[in-house]
Parts: structure tokens; C-alpha cells; sequence
């Protein structure tokens, strides 16, 4: 059973510009989230989404950032006119279901972005 | 709101001995759920650990156990004969149970760097 994936692993922005993040969770599972890892920090949650959903955003910066996880397709985090300010680590988890199972988020090896 | 704190910035070990790492949390939920994640040089997110809230006996995945005082909101994961590829940053994390506030996300601590010495 593949593990999550994300795509790209590497992404170098110049100010201005938008980066897509991409996230393929893992078989089976339907919820996923998304977390930001600025250097030297922890990392810190962004967005949790089901299928065609946004269950909390409250994580999300108000302006430029976006997500979605449509039926088809991986999820994907859109930033809008990157600033240098953006340039983290971006992890993306899933989880199964809705079960006592579900509780257990499963990391990907996230995207690193360099924002110029 | 959840916090998550992990007082110690950096710990060493030397191999084949035994290390804990702590971890404090604050909380008003009833139900939720706790992890120890490892991020080693390769930065991929690894689940060490995870305790049910609800569960009074403590979780243990071979070397790795955990010391879980719900009472005292700790939670501190000991690693037993460690091993040199033990060494990475550990993080704590708390998510809430469904239902509650914090359901979906989880809270991580700063991290705990381990260095494991031969």
C-alpha cells in the first residue's frame, strides 16, 4: 500500500508567483490535511479537507492561500503571489474513514518551497 | 486553545542506553488522542507512538513506550536501548476526539532534537 504522496518535492517561486502543491493520500482514505513547517519550528496545521469539503480552515492564512480535495484527483494546496515569507515545508496527511481508526494522521515527505 | 509544549530544546544518549523525552499539554477536552512523531534528517513525518486518552495502560511499541499521567496532562515517550538511528527531532502532538473543538487538526510541541552517540 503506497503511502501518501506529494508532488513536487522541491519548488523554487520567484515573488509573484503561484505554487501548486499536490497530495495523493493514501489508499483508502478520504480525509487530509495539511500542515505548514517553517525553519526550525514545529509544524503547524493549515486545512483539513474531505472529498469535495473543507472541514476547517482555521489554520489558513486569510489571503493567497487556498485548498481543495476534489472527488477526483489529489488534493491541492494553492498559494497565490508567493512572498519570501511562504518558503517552508508543506506536509500533507490522511486518515481513513470516520473511525476509532481515522484518529491516526499518516505524513507525506512534504514539498519544499523557495520563494526568490 | 490546545497547547503543546516540549521543555527540552535538545537530549543525548549514548547508544545501547535509555532516554525520555517530555511533553506537557493543555486541555479542556475529555477525549483526545496523543502522538510521538520522529522527523529524522530526511524530514519525513514518521508515527512513533499514539495513547487514547480514554486508555489508563500505557502504549508501547517495542522500544519505544510512553508515560501517559492524564491527570497531570504529561506525556513523556522513554526509548530503550537506543539505537544510532534513533537520532532526528521528536515531536508531541494532540489531536481532539470527534466532536470536540480541536477534531481533525493536530497540535504539535517545538520538537525535542535527540542525539544518539556511539
Amino acid at each position: 500500500n503506497a503511502g501518501v504522496m506529494q508532488n513536487p518535492r522541491h519548488l523554487v517561486r520567484r515573488r509573484g508567483q503561484e505554487a501548486r502543491l499536490r497530495c495523493s493520500p493514501m489508499k483508502g482514505h478520504s480525509h487530509v490535511y495539511w500542515y505548514r513547517q517553517l525553519p526550525e519550528e514545529g509544524l503547524k496545521f493549515m486545512v483539513y479537507l474531505q472529498k469535495e469539503n473543507i472541514i476547517d480552515e482555521s489554520g489558513m492564512p486569510k489571503e493567497r492561500f487556498s485548498a481543495e480535495f476534489p472527488k477526483e484527483g489529489p488534493s491541492i494546496l494553492r498559494i497565490q503571489q508567493v512572498v519570501r515569507g511562504d518558503s517552508a515545508a508543506y506536509f500533507c496527511a490522511s486518515s481513513p474513514l470516520s473511525s476509532r481508526s481515522s484518529e491516526t494522521q499518516y505524513f507525506g515527505p512534504g514539498t519544499r518551497l523557495l520563494v526568490l | 486553545a490546545q497547547t503543546v509544549t516540549q521543555s527540552q530544546p535538545e537530549m543525548s544518549v549514548q547508544e545501547a542506553e535509555t532516554v525520555t523525552l517530555s511533553c506537557t499539554y493543555d486541555t479542556s477536552e475529555s477525549d483526545y488522542y496523543l502522538f510521538w512523531y520522529k522527523q529524522p534528517p530526511s524530514r519525513q513525518m514518521i508515527l512513533v507512538i499514539r495513547q487514547e486518552a480514554y486508555k489508563q495502560q500505557n502504549a508501547t511499541e517495542n522500544r519505544f513506550s510512553v508515560n501517559f499521567q492524564k491527570a497531570a496532562k504529561s506525556f513523556s515517550l522513554k526509548i530503550s536501548d537506543s539505537q544510532l538511528g534513533d537520532a532526528a527531532m521528536y515531536f508531541c502532538a494532540y489531536r481532539g476526539g470527534a466532536g470536540g473543538t480541536s477534531y481533525g487538526k493536530l497540535t504539535f510541541g517545538q520538537g525535542t532534537i535527540l542525539t544518539v552517540h556511539p
